[in-house]
């Protein structure tokens, strides 16, 4: 079975712009979550959604969105970009939520300039 | 609120040599605990967890690992490393077992060097 997949691979944009991410889930899991890793650090919460609702908010400005659409894949939107939000975005899926054990794609490395 | 410390930043061993990484928590429950590993410019792949029951785990890759409730520890361990098992290695605890949906939290990771 196909894991996780994440796309673009990397992308690169200027402060103030807006960048939309795109996850799709192994097949037969229901919930996404999603994660920013900075380099040198481990991945951070940032939301988690199950059967199209957000079930769970970590620490970050309203910049950040998500949404998750009927076929389980899901958009990550971070609107006004900082320098600070470069880093690697991780999806990760699970059968359930909150009990299931996540699967991580490999990624969208954002740089911001 | 949940925190993972895991304390070493880089550990170098030899190839051959046995492994372990430590990783302590902070929870308010029971956790359920993770081990993650990520080779550069890759996701994280699970490499054992641990929800209850038996407290030392068997993982894939030859790894394993102790929940000690006592020491709020859950060190990984391996006998005999390979030069394929240098990577980043994350401990993560989530607050599966006490509902809610605030994802896992994550140590800061420990650099693996593996000298020939």
């Amino acid at each position: 079975d196909a894991g996780v997949t994440q796309s673009p691979t990397h992308l690169i944009k200027t402060r103030g712009q807006q960048v939309t991410l795109r996850c799709s889930p192994i097949s037969g899991h229901k919930s996404v979550s999603w994660y920013q890793q900075v380099l040198g650090q481990g991945p951070q919460f940032i939301f988690q959604y199950y059967e199209k609702e957000e079930r769970g908010r970590g620490n970050f400005p309203d910049r950040f969105s998500a949404r998750q659409f009927p076929n389980y894949s899901s958009e990550l939107n971070v609107n006004a970009l900082l320098l600070g939000d470069s880093a690697l975005y991780l999806c990760a899926s699970s059968l359930e939520a909150p009990s299931g054990v996540p699967h991580f794609g490999p990624g969208t490395r954002l740089t911001v300039t | 609120a949940q925190s993972v410390t895991q304390p070493d930043i880089h550990i170098t061993v030899s190839e051959g040599a046995s492994l372990e990484l430590r990783c302590n928590y902070s929870y308010g429950a029971t956790p359920y605990l993770f081990w993650y590993v990520q080779s550069p410019g890759q996701g994280l792949q699970l490499l054992l967890k641990y929800f209850s029951g038996d407290t030392l785990v068997q993982g894939i890759k030859g790894f394993e690992a102790e929940f000690k409730r006592s020491q709020s520890s859950f060190n990984l361990r391996k006998p005999s490393v390979h030069w394929s098992d240098a990577a980043e290695y994350f401990c993560a605890v989530g607050p599966y077992s006490g509902g809610g949906a605030d994802g896992l939290t994550f140590g800061k990771g420990t650099h693996l060097i593996i000298q020939p």
